[in-house]
C-alpha cells in the first residue's frame, strides 16, 4: 500500500531554534496535511496542502507541498515549550480518497 | 476536536471479551474512518465508511467490524478482543471539499 516516510523521528532542540522535518513517498498525492498531536488528544489540523509547489504558513509554521507531489515538508521557526508533541505528515488523493499517514516526528524543546 | 465524539475514552477487557466503540459526528460530513495508533507505528487505518450504508477495509481489518449505523455514527467492533488489539482508537470524518480529517479524542482500550 501506500507509504509515507517521516524524518527525522525525533527531535532535541532548545527553545529558540527553528526546527525541520520532512515526508517522501514514492506515489503522488493531491493533498498533503500536517497534523500535531499533543499528549492524551487527538491530532490537530496544522497546515493543508492543494497544490504541488505551494508554500502555506501559519503563525510560526511554514509547510510546502514538493514540486514532485511526492514530498512535503514542515518548519518550525523560534521554537518554543509548547510546540512540544508529534508532528504527523498525512496525504490523499482528494477529495474523499483515503489518507495515508506518516509515522510521526516527536518534537521535545528544551527550555 | 470539536464536532467528533468517542465514547467510551478508556476500556480495560480481558481476552476474548467483545465490545463496541461507538464515534458520533455533528459536522455532517459523509466519510468516516476508524484508525489505531501504536507507538512508533502512526496512525493505521482500520476500516472506513465514505458513505452512509458503504464500509471498507483499511491497512488493518483484522479482528474488527465495523457498522455505519447512519450519517453521524460509525462504530468498532472487537467481537473477541486480543492483547495485540491494546492500543488508542481514534474516530476521524473526513471532508470531502477540503480532503482534511478531523479527529475524536482517541479512546484507550487495554486487553489482558
Amino acid at each position: 500500500g501506500q507509504q509515507l516516510n517521516q524524518s527525522p523521528q525525533s527531535m532535541f532542540i532548545q527553545e529558540g531554534e527553528d526546527v525541520s522535518m520532512n515526508c517522501t513517498s514514492s506515489s503522488i498525492f493531491n493533498t498533503w496535511l500536517w497534523y500535531k498531536q499533543d499528549p492524551g488528544e487527538g491530532p490537530v489540523l496544522l497546515i493543508a496542502l492543494y497544490k504541488a509547489g505551494e508554500l502555506t504558513s501559519n503563525g510560526r509554521l511554514t509547510a510546502q507541498f514538493g514540486i514532485t507531489r511526492k514530498d512535503s515538508f514542515l518548519n518550525i521557526s523560534a521554537s518554543i515549550p509548547s510546540d512540544v508533541g508529534i508532528y504527523f505528515c498525512a496525504a490523499g488523493g482528494g477529495g474523499y480518497q483515503k489518507v495515508t499517514f506518516g509515522t510521526g516526528t516527536k518534537l521535545q524543546v528544551i527550555p | 476536536n470539536a464536532g467528533v465524539t468517542q465514547t467510551p475514552k478508556f476500556q480495560v477487557l480481558k481476552t476474548g471479551q467483545s465490545m463496541t466503540l461507538q464515534c458520533a459526528q455533528d459536522m455532517n460530513h459523509n466519510s468516516m474512518y476508524w484508525y489505531r495508533q501504536d507507538p512508533g507505528m502512526g496512525l493505521r487505518l482500520i476500516y472506513y465508511s465514505a458513505s452512509e450504508g458503504t464500509t471498507d477495509k483499511g491497512e488493518v481489518p483484522n479482528g474488527y467490524n465495523v457498522s455505519r449505523l447512519n450519517k453521524r455514527e460509525f462504530s468498532l467492533r472487537l467481537e473477541s478482543a486480543a492483547p495485540s488489539q491494546t492500543s488508542v482508537y481514534f474516530c476521524a470524518i473526513h471532508s470531502g471539499s477540503t480532503g482534511e480529517l478531523f479527529f475524536g479524542e482517541g479512546s484507550r482500550l487495554t486487553v489482558l
